[in-house]
């Protein structure tokens, strides 16, 4: 079975502008999860979907956006990007949520604001 | 909410050797989860183990294994046999009943000497 893939792996983008970032999760999960992991905050939760809603979000700007399709891939959105921006973005999928359910991660997009 | 320590930033081992990660979370969730993932300089993070709160025996995957003392909150990992391709990033995480997402540790760094 295919793992998560995320795409594009590598970014550079200036300030002021936006990104989008694929995820395509293992067949047959549901839940898709996005983190930014950066050196100095560490791995911090942004979102979740679920069948396409929303479940969970983190404490992040209004900058930051998700939406998940019927087939259970996810995109992330940053508009207006600071360069604090700057980070590995990961995202995970599992079955169904719970906490007992495994997240699978994707090599991640690095993202650099200049 | 859920908090992990890791208190650990780096360990230094020769080949070979045992290892032992600590990890200790904070909850009063009574149904969570506990994770450790690998985090190799290319960034991905891997799955490596998990222990749930109502487990009765410490999980064990290959060379991995979950000391899980559940009075103390404590989940430490131990390796066994230690590899040079072990050396990477290791990160403990929780995830509580209801909430979609896992919170993570700082992480540790782990150098396997030859």
């Amino acid at each position: 079975k295919a793992g998560v893939t995320q795409t594009p792996r590598y970014l550079i983008k200036t300030r002021g502008q936006q990104v989008t970032l694929s995820c395509s999760p293992i067949s047959g999960h549901r839940s898709v999860s996005w983190y930014q992991q950066t050196p100095g905050q560490g791995l911090q939760f942004l979102f979740e979907y679920f069948s396409e809603t929303q479940r969970n979000k983190g404490n992040f700007p209004g900058r930051f956006s998700g939406r998940q399709f019927s087939n259970s891939r996810s995109e992330m959105n940053v508009s207006t990007l600071e360069l604090g921006d700057s980070a590995l973005y990961l995202c995970a999928s599992s079955s169904f949520g719970g906490d007992t359910d495994t997240q699978y991660f994707g090599p991640g997009t690095r993202l650099t604001v200049l | 909410a859920q908090k992990i320590t890791q208190t650990q930033p780096g360990m230094f081992v020769q080949e070979k050797e045992a290892v032992t990660l600590d990890c200790t979370y904070d909850t009063s969730d009574p149904s969570y989860g506990l994770f450790w993932y690998k985090q190799p300089s290319s960034g991905e993070m891997i799955f490596l183990i998990y222990q749930g709160s109502y487990d009765q025996q410490n999980a064990t995957e290959g060379r991995y294994s979950l000391n899980f003392q559940k009075a103390r909150k404590s989940a430490n990992l131990v390796i066994s046999a230690s590899q040079l391709g072990d050396s990477a990033m290791y990160f403990c995480a929780i995830r509580t009943q209801g909430a979609q997402k896992l919170v993570f540790g700082q992480g540790t760094r782990l150098t396997i000497n030859p």
